[in-house]
C-alpha cells in the first residue's frame, strides 16, 4: 500500500487566499484525521472523521477552517481565508475499524502564508 | 486539563550510548500511551504503544515503560546509532477521548559517531 498520501506537499500563499489540503487515506480505513504542527503549539488535533462522519471538529480553531470527506478514499482541509497564523505542517492520518489505536501519519503538507 | 510533557526538549549523545526519554501526562485514566519517531520533514512513524493494562513495550533496542499511578513513561534506546536520530513523541489517548490522541513537544535526539 502507498501509505496516506498528502498534496500539496508544500504550499505557499499569500494572507486572504484561500487553501486547500488534500489527503487520500489508507484503503480501507475507516477513520481519518486531521492534525496541525507548529513550533508554538506541537502537534494538535483539529478533526476527525469516521465512516466520513465528522466525529470531533473541536480542534477546529476557527469558523475559516473547514473539512470535508466526501468520500472514503478522499479528504479536504480548507482555509478561507488565511492569515500568517496558519502556516504550519498540516498531518492526514488514518486507522482502521479493526486497529483503532495505531494512526498511520501522511507526510504532511508544509503551509507558508505571507 | 489533560497534558504530556517530554523531557528533555533536546538531546546529544555519542553514538553507543544507551538513553532515556521522558514523558509525563496529567491524568492517569488513559486508554494507552504511544511512543512515536518523526524525520525531518517526514510523517510520524508509530514505535510502540502500550495499553493502559500494561507496564512495558520492547522491540528491538527499544523499550518503553508506563507508570499510570505516577503519570510517567519513558522511552528506552540501547547502544544508540546515528541513524536514531530524529524527534521522538510521546502521545496519550486519554479515557473519554478515545481515537485523540495528545501529543507532547517531543525530544530531539542527535546520535553522533
Amino acid at each position: 500500500d502507498a501509505g496516506v498520501i498528502q498534496s500539496p506537499r508544500h504550499e505557499v500563499t499569500e494572507m486572504g487566499q484561500e487553501v486547500t489540503l488534500r489527503c487520500k487515506p489508507i484503503s480501507g480505513h475507516d477513520y481519518l484525521f486531521w492534525y496541525r504542527q507548529t513550533m508554538m503549539r506541537g502537534l494538535e488535533l483539529l478533526i476527525y472523521f469516521n465512516n466520513n462522519v465528522p466525529i470531533d471538529d473541536s480542534g477546529m480553531p476557527e469558523d475559516r477552517f473547514s473539512a470535508k470527506m466526501p468520500n472514503a478514499s478522499f479528504s479536504t482541509l480548507k482555509i478561507q481565508p488565511s492569515e500568517p497564523r496558519d502556516s504550519a505542517v498540516y498531518f492526514c492520518a488514518s486507522s482502521s475499524d479493526i486497529d483503532q489505536e495505531t494512526q498511520y501519519f501522511g507526510p504532511g503538507t508544509r503551509l507558508l502564508v505571507l | 486539563k489533560q497534558e504530556v510533557t517530554q523531557i528533555p526538549a533536546a538531546l546529544s549523545v555519542p553514538e553507543g550510548e544507551n538513553l532515556v526519554l521522558n514523558c509525563s501526562f496529567t491524568d492517569s485514566a488513559i486508554y494507552n500511551l504511544q511512543w512515536f519517531r518523526q524525520d525531518p520533514g517526514k510523517g510520524l512513524t508509530s514505535l510502540l504503544l502500550i495499553q493502559s493494562s500494561q507496564r512495558e513495550q520492547t522491540s528491538g533496542r527499544l523499550n518503553a515503560s508506563l507508570d499510570k499511578s505516577s503519570g510517567r513513561s519513558t522511552l528506552y534506546i540501547a547502544a544508540s546509532q546515528p541513524g536514531d536520530s530524529a524527534t521522538y513523541l510521546c502521545a496519550v489517548m486519554f479515557s473519554g477521548g478515545y481515537n485523540k490522541l495528545i501529543f507532547g513537544a517531543g525530544t530531539r535526539l542527535a546520535v553522533h559517531p
